[in-house]
């Protein structure tokens, strides 16, 4: 099946830590976005790719670095430069006006 | 961006059908409105989108005002599944369009059986 993967699916890390957090799909789409939601609130983008090694800072890009390599793969790094770290992180790729998003991935900094 | 105004909840009975509100007084000649629905604990999912013309797809109705300054989303029989956080999005469609959807805090809807 088709679709976007993310995983793992709850990450609990130590404050200070820097956290990797992994977003695959297989439906051959060029761009590829990573949002940050809180509890009660709407979506945030975090950063964003249009193509294969560009990508381009979202709203609140601050405190995370991502990458692009592959066009299949968009993992986001979570730094310790991160002041509120423990959210939703949701991935999500997009082709002809309509975005698919991945499960998601919570993560806990303790 | 032009932004959106929706209500914070609703609730509808099952198998009943629902009609969910969105205010885009501001909107531009090339915003497309989208509709994106989130279960709990879920991604988003996409639901429907349109320019200027009524649209339907198996999952809802799209209604858009005359002057596009509002429109409705249309689930015509409510299931308990249709539970979820409703997000009223434009989105233009001009060549400096990067792709980004800018989400509120939609619309809540309740389904009682």
């Amino acid at each position: 099946d088709g679709g976007i993967t993310q995983s793992p699916k709850y990450l609990f890390r130590k404050e200070g830590q820097n956290v990797t957090l992994s977003c695959e799909q297989n439906l051959n789409h060029d761009a590829m976005y990573w949002y940050r939601q809180d509890p009660g609130q709407g979506l945030r983008l975090i950063y964003y790719s249009q193509i294969v090694n560009d990508f381009q800072k979202g709203d609140i890009a601050e405190g995370y670095s991502v990458s692009r390599e592959k066009k299949e793969s968009f993992p986001l790094t979570v730094t310790s430069a991160q002041k509120n770290p423990t959210a939703f992180y949701l991935c999500a790729s997009s082709v002809s006006n309509k975005q698919f998003f991945g499960p998601g991935t919570r993560l806990t900094v303790l | 961006d032009a932004k959106t105004t929706q209500p914070n909840s609703m609730e509808s009975n099952e198998e009943e059908p629902v009609h969910l509100p969105c205010n885009h007084s501001t909107i531009s000649g090339t915003d497309y409105i989208h509709w994106y629905r989130q279960l709990p604990s879920q991604g988003p999912e996409y639901v429907i989108h349109g320019l200027t013309s009524n649209v339907n797809n198996r999952m809802a109705s799209l209604a858009i005002a005359e002057d596009r300054k509002s429109s409705t989303l249309i689930l015509h029989r409510a299931t308990l599944r249709d539970a979820a956080v409703y997000y009223c999005i434009l989105r233009d469609r001009g060549s400096s369009n990067t792709g980004k959807l800018i989400f509120g805090q939609g619309t809540t809807l309740q389904v009682k059986p």
